[in-house]
């Protein structure tokens, strides 16, 4: 099993431009989250997903569109980039009944300029 | 959500046993206590999940006291390859609840030889 992968793994944005992270499991998990980095801190809920179709608001939502079309796939849309989301981002994924145990990808660190 | 308080940093030479205290006194009936490790350039790892009492596995322990408004994460004889971020979060039981993981800032653990 690949794990969850992450692409890219490192981008460079300027400011207004969007994109997209992408995030991809083969573990069959019903539970898949974006996190962000930053310097020092610890990591940030972006959105989160309990099942394809489903998809809710994390801690720190704004600015990100995600959307959930099948099991394996969740990528995070970046509609505008700005300065403020340079950051690492990190995708996770787990069951639904051990969603504490999650398993995360190896990131994708984002600078805007 | 439960607030979880880590120290910071914490130094330890090699070959020692290594124990992170965790402060969550406003930890629910419903939640568990869970610890994840981060080294440099890297997504978090799950080491170690519990409830009350003691949990052990190949990696760590985990030591919560009755009233559960602390945890202790206990490394055997760390090495150098144990220098990382260790996070304690608090969170509802597998299965229920708001399905958001929150991480502090962790401590951040350098073994020294």
């Amino acid at each position: 099993n690949a794990g969850v992968t992450q692409t890219p793994k490192f981008q460079v944005l300027k400011t207004g431009q969007s994109m997209t992270l992408q995030c991809a499991q083969d573990m069959n998990h019903e539970y898949m989250s974006w996190y962000r980095q930053d310097p020092g801190m610890g990591l940030r809920l972006i959105h989160y997903s309990v099942g394809a179709g489903i998809t809710d608001q994390g801690e720190v939502p704004n600015g990100y569109n995600v959307s959930r079309s099948t099991t394996e796939d969740f990528p995070l849309r970046l509609l505008s980039a700005a300065p403020s989301q340079t950051s690492v981002y990190f995708c996770a994924s787990s069951y639904m009944d051990s969603y504490n145990e999650q398993f995360f990808g190896p990131g994708t660190r984002l600078t805007v300029l | 959500l439960a607030k979880t308080t880590q120290p910071i940093s914490m130094d330890s030479y090699e070959g020692q046993e290594v124990n992170i205290t965790c402060s969550h006194n406003n930890i629910a009936t419903n939640d568990y206590i869970t610890w994840y490790q981060q080294f440099p350039s890297q997504g978090p790892r799950f080491i170690i999940q519990g409830y009350k009492t003691k949990v052990t596995n190949e990696v760590a322990s985990l030591f919560i006291p009755a009233d559960r408004k602390s945890s202790t994460l206990s490394l055997p004889r760390v090495s150098l390859s144990d220098t990382a971020v260790y996070y304690c979060l608090v969170g509802d039981r597998p299965g229920a609840g708001s399905y958001q993981l929150t991480f502090g800032k962790g401590t951040k653990l350098s073994v020294i030889p």
